[in-house]
C-alpha cells in the first residue's frame, strides 16, 4: 500500500512569489492534515480536512495560506505571497475516518520550503 | 496553552545500551498519545497510547503512559545504529483530530 506522498520534496522561492504544495493521502483515508515545522521548533498543526470539507483550520497562520481538497482526494496548500518566515518543512498526514477520535495519523515525507 | 515537552533533547549512546525517552504533557482533555520515529523524511508511526499503565511493545521498543502523572516513556533496549533518529511524541485532545507535538529527542547510536 502506498503511503502519503508529497510534492515537491524541496522548493526554493523568493519572497513575494507563490508556491503550491501537493499532498496525496493514503487511498481511502478521508482525513487529511497539514502540519508545519519551522526551524528549531516543534511540528505544528495547520488544518484538517474530512473529505473535501475543512473541519478545523485553527492553525492556519494567516490569509496568505490557502488549502484546498477538491473532490476529497489530494490536497494543495498555496502560499501567496510567500514571506521569509514561511520557510520550513510542510508535512501532510492522513488517517481513516472512524467513529472514535483515536485515529492514527500517517505522515508524508514533507516538503521543505525555503523563502529567500 | 496545551504543551508537550520531550527530554532529553539529544542523546548519544553506544550500540547495546538501553535508552529511555521522556514525554510529558499539559493538555485539556487528553485523548491519545502517539510516538513516531523520524529518520530522514516521513515520521513513522510507532505506538498509540490511550490508557494508563498498559505497555505497548514492538520488538526492542516499548512504551507506557501514566495519565495521572501526565507523561509517557519510550524504551529502546539493545540499541542498534539503525535506531538513530529523531523520536517525536504527539498528544491529541478530545473534540479535535489535531495533535500537539514535542520538539523531539535526537538519538544517535554509535557502533
Amino acid at each position: 500500500e502506498a503511503g502519503v506522498t508529497q510534492f515537491p520534496s524541496h522548493s526554493v522561492i523568493e519572497k513575494g512569489q507563490t508556491v503550491t504544495l501537493r499532498c496525496d493521502p493514503i487511498s481511502g483515508h478521508d482525513n487529511l492534515y497539514w502540519y508545519r515545522r519551522v526551524m528549531g521548533k516543534e511540528i505544528k498543526f495547520l488544518l484538517h480536512f474530512v473529505k473535501e470539507s475543512k473541519q478545523d483550520e485553527s492553525g492556519m497562520p494567516n490569509n496568505r495560506f490557502l488549502a484546498e481538497r477538491t473532490g476529497g482526494t489530494y490536497s494543495t496548500l498555496k502560499v501567496q505571497p510567500a514571506e521569509l518566515e514561511d520557510s520550513g518543512v510542510y508535512f501532510c498526514a492522513s488517517s481513516l475516518w472512524t467513529s472514535q477520535v483515536i485515529d492514527t495519523q500517517y505522515f508524508g515525507p514533507g516538503t521543505r520550503l525555503t523563502v529567500l | 496553552e496545551d504543551k508537550v515537552v520531550q527530554s532529553p533533547l539529544s542523546l548519544v549512546v553506544h550500540e547495546g545500551d538501553t535508552v529511555t525517552l521522556n514525554c510529558s504533557y499539559e493538555v485539556t482533555n487528553f485523548r491519545s498519545l502517539l510516538w513516531y520515529k523520524q529518520e530522514k523524511k516521513a515520521p513513522t508511526f510507532l505506538f498509540m497510547l490511550t490508557s494508563s499503565g498498559i505497555e505497548k511493545k514492538s520488538g526492542r521498543l516499548s512504551s507506557i503512559l501514566d495519565k495521572k502523572e501526565l507523561f509517557s516513556i519510550l524504551n529502546i533496549t539493545a540499541t542498534q545504529t539503525g535506531d538513530s533518529a529523531i523520536y517525536l511524541c504527539a498528544v491529541g485532545t478530545s473534540g479535535t483530530y489535531k495533535y500537539i507535538f514535542g520538539t523531539g529527542t535526537r538519538l544517535k547510536v554509535l557502533a
